[in-house]
C-alpha cells in the first residue's frame, strides 16, 4: 500500500477562492482523520469519520469548511470562500480505530493570499 | 474534552545526552497514549505508544513512561544522534472513541 495519499502537495490561491483538498486513506482503515497545523495552534482535528459517516466536526472552524467522504476510498475538505488565516497544512490520517496509530498522509500546504 | 499539555516546547541537548519531554493529560478515561516524530517539512509518524495496562514500554533508545495516578506520561531519548531533531508530539485517546488529542509539540534540537 502507499500510505495515505492527498492532494495536491501544495496550493496556493487567492483570498476569496473555493480550495478542495482530496485524500486516499489506507485501504481498509475504517477512521479518516483531517489535521490542521499551524504554528499557533499545532496540530488540531478538525473531522474525523468511522466508516465514511462524520463522527466529530466539533474542530471545524467555520462554516466556510465541510468534509464529505463518498466512499471508502475518498474524502475532500472544502473551503469556501478562502481566507489568509486558513493558511496551513492540512494532514490526513487514516487509521483502524482510534485508539491505534493514525498513519498520515503527506499533507497539503496551503497558502491562501 | 481531554486536554494534553506538552512541555517544553523547545529543547536543545548535546548529542549523546539524554533529552525527556513531558505530558499532562486531563481526561482520566484516556488509556491510549503514542508518540509521533516530525522530521522538518515531513508528515507525523508514530515512533512509540503506551497503553493504560502498562507503566513504561521501551524500544531501543526510546522509551514512555506513564503515570496514570498522576495522568501524565513522559518520552525518554538516551544516546541522542542529530537525526532525533525533529519536532515530537504526544497524544492521548480513550475507549470512548474519542478522537486523538494532541499536545502542543516539542522541537528536539540535538547539537553535534
Amino acid at each position: 500500500d502507499a500510505g495515505v495519499i492527498q492532494s495536491p502537495r501544495h496550493e496556493v490561491t487567492e483570498m476569496g477562492q473555493e480550495v478542495t483538498l482530496r485524500c486516499k486513506p489506507i485501504s481498509g482503515h475504517d477512521y479518516l482523520f483531517w489535521y490542521r497545523q499551524t504554528m499557533m495552534r499545532g496540530l488540531e482535528l478538525l473531522i474525523y469519520f468511522n466508516n465514511n459517516v462524520p463522527i466529530d466536526d466539533s474542530g471545524m472552524p467555520e462554516d466556510r469548511f465541510s468534509a464529505k467522504m463518498p466512499n471508502a476510498s475518498f474524502s475532500t475538505l472544502k473551503i469556501q470562500p478562502s481566507e489568509p488565516r486558513d493558511s496551513a497544512v492540512y494532514f490526513c490520517a487514516s487509521g483502524w480505530d482510534v485508539r491505534t496509530e493514525a498513519f498520515f498522509g503527506q499533507g497539503t500546504r496551503l497558502t491562501v493570499v | 474534552g481531554e486536554n494534553v499539555e506538552q512541555h517544553p516546547s523547545t529543547l536543545s541537548v548535546q548529542e549523546g545526552d539524554s533529552a525527556v519531554i513531558k505530558c499532562t493529560y486531563s481526561d482520566s478515561a484516556s488509556n491510549y497514549f503514542p508518540w509521533y516524530k516530525q522530521e522538518l517539512g515531513k508528515r507525523p509518524q508514530l515512533i512509540i505508544d503506551i497503553r493504560s495496562n502498562v507503566g513504561e514500554k521501551k524500544d531501543q533508545r526510546i522509551a514512555v513512561t506513564l503515570n496514570k495516578t498522576a495522568k501524565h506520561f513522559s518520552l525518554h531519548i538516551t544516546e541522542t544522534q542529530p537525526e532525533d531533531s525533529a519536532v515530537y508530539f504526544c497524544a492521548a485517546s480513550n475507549n470512548a472513541g474519542n478522537m486523538l488529542t494532541f499536545g502542543g509539540g516539542t522541537r528536539l534540537m540535538v547539537k553535534p
